[in-house]
């Protein structure tokens, strides 16, 4: 079983729909996670990092964190095409999931 | 300082040979990552060092890779022997511990090797 597990998609949402991304963690004791984006031939890039069961919010982004059902997910508001890449699901100690592809569809 | 440095971008060796891959972290940071990816997996952990320890390997890490940090600042990956299981595009990131929940880790654009 993978430390951080992941859909790998790819899930494709309409412009201007809320995409949903999720990732499960099988360590209970795992504090923090990181969200990144990969666009296609490029480095990942940080979106958010939570540590706090609940909601943080980040202008369309918003991360959620429930360590009682050890898993984050990760909601796009107002999805644009631009949104369209890999998204990666970190633990703090930064041991990634597979990514999830998303296609925001014009 | 232009972000997180690696060099070279892009490597072709045959099966056999050694390569060295160079990362210069952020000026300041004291946390640095390798990773491997390859096409459609997300990066996976090879080692961590915090200023010049190497505080992580991965079990997964056969002894044919191996990485330094000397002194404190750039570090090098090296594989010995390359197979063709090898070829990846290897990341380094880097991060100034107490930072990291602002900014995160600032990876590099990376190298890509192939091994024929």
């Amino acid at each position: 079983q993978k430390e951080v597990e992941q859909n790998s998609g790819p899930l494709s949402v309409p412009e201007g729909a809320i995409a949903s991304l999720n990732c499960t963690y099988s360590d209970r004791g795992s504090q923090s996670f990181f969200w990144y984006r990969q666009y296609s031939g490029k480095s990942p890039e940080l979106i958010m990092f939570i540590y706090s069961n609940g909601d943080k919010e980040d202008g369309r982004f918003t991360a959620q964190l429930n360590k009682a059902s050890q898993y984050v997910s990760l909601l796009i508001r107002d999805s644009q095409p631009s949104d369209s890449a890999t998204y990666l699901c970190a633990r703090g100690d930064m041991r990634f999931g597979a990514g999830t592809r998303l296609t925001v569809k014009p | 300082d232009t972000g997180v440095s690696q060099d070279p971008r892009h490597k072709i060796t045959k099966r056999g040979q050694n390569v060295t891959f160079r990362c210069d972290p952020i000026s300041e940071h004291n946390r640095l990552y390798w990773y491997r990816q390859t096409l459609g997996q997300g990066p996976e952990f090879l080692t961590y060092f915090q200023n010049e320890a190497q505080l992580e390997k991965s079990r997964l890490l056969s002894d044919r890779f191996s990485a330094e940090r000397p002194k404190g600042s750039f570090s090098t990956l090296e594989i010995q022997r390359t197979e063709q299981g090898d070829s990846a595009m290897y990341l380094c990131a880097s991060s100034l511990t107490g930072t990291v929940k602002y900014y995160g880790y600032t990876f590099g654009s990376g190298t890509r090797l192939t091994v024929v």
